[in-house]
């Protein structure tokens, strides 16, 4: 029942570890997005594919890859995990690419790196 | 695009009293001004939005305003209730227009 569902939850790994957040959503959008919202609650775009085209890569390091298999699907992979990293990552759908089409979120995945 | 700033960054006010946010932005070619809330442990969800060729709009207790020559706009909630509590982000749109850019939040207490 849940439109925009992200897993895991919580995510808790060591500095140099590789980790991989999962998105989907049933909305039947065509646009999915990731958002990372810091300590201070900053949210920023990371990334954004419509319709499994990448349409967004804002300064991203290239530690994180997203993937989106089919257009339900967005998950986000980061390799070499730093510090910094610890944030919430948001995931986000939208019915068309344009950036005034509203935005559902999931509900977060906290990665903690220690 | 980009460049949003939104004021204050903590509000506090009693129930039944009135809130007020504001944003202002840099680009005058912006054209869309959405208000995420997000309540704790929950992803950002839009409870209203305004386009530049509109000066205000309402949906119950909450409106928006924009001034589009002072580069600003408002949201403002009425007869505040406790489960407004919650951090309500500004937003326009990035230059390539593709995504959103958001104010730093602005996290709303209303005491019983």
């Amino acid at each position: 029942d849940t439109a925009v569902s992200q897993t895991p939850k919580y995510l808790v790994t060591q500095m140099g570890n590789d980790k991989s957040i999962k998105c989907e959503q049933n909305l039947g959008h065509d646009t999915m997005y990731w958002y990372k919202q810091d300590s201070k609650k900053f949210l920023k775009i990371m990334f954004s594919y419509n319709n499994k085209e990448l349409i967004i890569n804002e300064t991203v390091p290239n530690r994180f890859s997203p993937k989106s298999p089919d257009k339900a699907h967005l998950n986000l992979h980061i390799n070499s995990l730093e510090l910094g990293d610890s944030a919430v990552y948001f995931c986000a759908s939208s019915q068309t690419y344009r950036g005034d089409s509203p935005l559902h979120f999931g509900n977060g995945t906290r990665l903690t790196v220690t | 695009g980009e460049n949003v700033e939104q004021h204050p960054s903590t509000l506090s006010v009693q129930e039944g009293d009135s809130a007020v946010i504001k944003c202002t932005y840099s680009d005058s070619a912006s054209n869309y001004f959405p208000w995420y809330k997000q309540e704790l442990g929950k992803g950002p969800q839009l409870i209203i939005d305004i386009r530049s060729n509109v000066g205000e709009k309402k949906d119950q207790r909450i409106a928006v305003t924009l001034n589009k020559t002072a580069k600003h706009f408002s949201l403002h909630i009425t007869e505040t209730q406790p489960e407004d509590s919650a951090v309500y982000f500004c937003a326009t749109l990035i230059d390539s227009g593709y995504a959103l850019n958001f104010g730093k939040g602005t996290s709303l207490l209303v005491t019983p």
